[in-house]
């Protein structure tokens, strides 16, 4: 079975200081992996994924993250903190296998980033 | 502009009542997810479903019902049989098939049971 850790249920961090929210997954197959945010009372927005290509993923709003095989890990960090950051953060894992996905999603609890001025 | 609308944003249920919340899309995926969210548990599956007229249960699927007679729209009923509904509701959608697996969300519908 497929799972997601998220490490910290909350993160607090000063504007202009580096962000890491941490992410643990266990697989038996090759995985997609994704970082959604939520801000309050909204949808999930998609932040960025990784689908078996570069390990290191960049995507909006300055965030990064890196897929480790070895360590099972998909730690999300961006270098500065900016207000705007502040919301609940989702790790997400998606497993296909025969080469087809159908699309089955397994969510981490969240993690809510706290961003103080 | 492309996008899920879901609708109402905010709903209120008596308890026994069943309840119908709204999602459509004009992004032309074939497949659409019903999820729901309670505080500190992450996103759970309801239903899904893969193509007009066929969807499955998700993990959580009692108390639930779903519709998909048209590739825009995948209703979901909350039925009095769900002991706890109250909650916030996520539908998304994606394009079937091959490797693309990336869902895209609505914006929530909050269901209340008063």
């Amino acid at each position: 079975a497929q799972s997601v850790t998220q490490l910290d249920s909350h993160v607090s961090v000063s504007e202009g200081t580096p962000v890491l929210l941490r992410c643990n997954y266990s697989s038996s197959y090759s995985p997609s992996l994704f970082w959604y945010v939520q801000h309050p009372n909204k949808g999930l927005q998609l932040l960025l994924k990784y689908t078996s290509a570069a390990t290191l993923v960049k995507g909006i709003n300055g965030f990064e993250a890196e897929f480790k095989k070895s360590e099972t890990s998909f730690h999300l960090t961006k270098p500065s903190a900016h207000m705007s950051d502040a919301a609940e953060y989702f790790c997400v894992v998606s497993f296909v296998t025969g080469g087809t996905s159908y699309g089955k999603l397994t969510f981490g609890q969240g993690t809510i980033l706290t961003v103080h001025p | 502009d492309g996008g899920i609308t879901q609708s109402p944003k905010y709903l209120f249920r008596k308890e026994g009542q069943n309840v119908t919340l709204s999602c459509e899309q004009n992004l032309n995926h074939d497949a659409m997810y019903w999820y729901r969210q309670d505080p500190g548990q992450g996103l759970r599956l309801i239903y899904y479903s893969q193509i007009v007229n066929d969807f499955q249960k998700g993990d959580i699927a009692e108390g639930y019902s779903v519709s998909r007679e048209k590739k825009e729209s995948f209703p979901l009923t909350v039925t009095s049989a769900q002991k706890n509904p109250t909650a916030f509701y996520l539908c998304a959608s994606r394009i079937s098939g091959g490797r693309t697996d990336t869902q895209y969300f609505g914006p929530g519908t909050r269901l209340t049971v008063l």
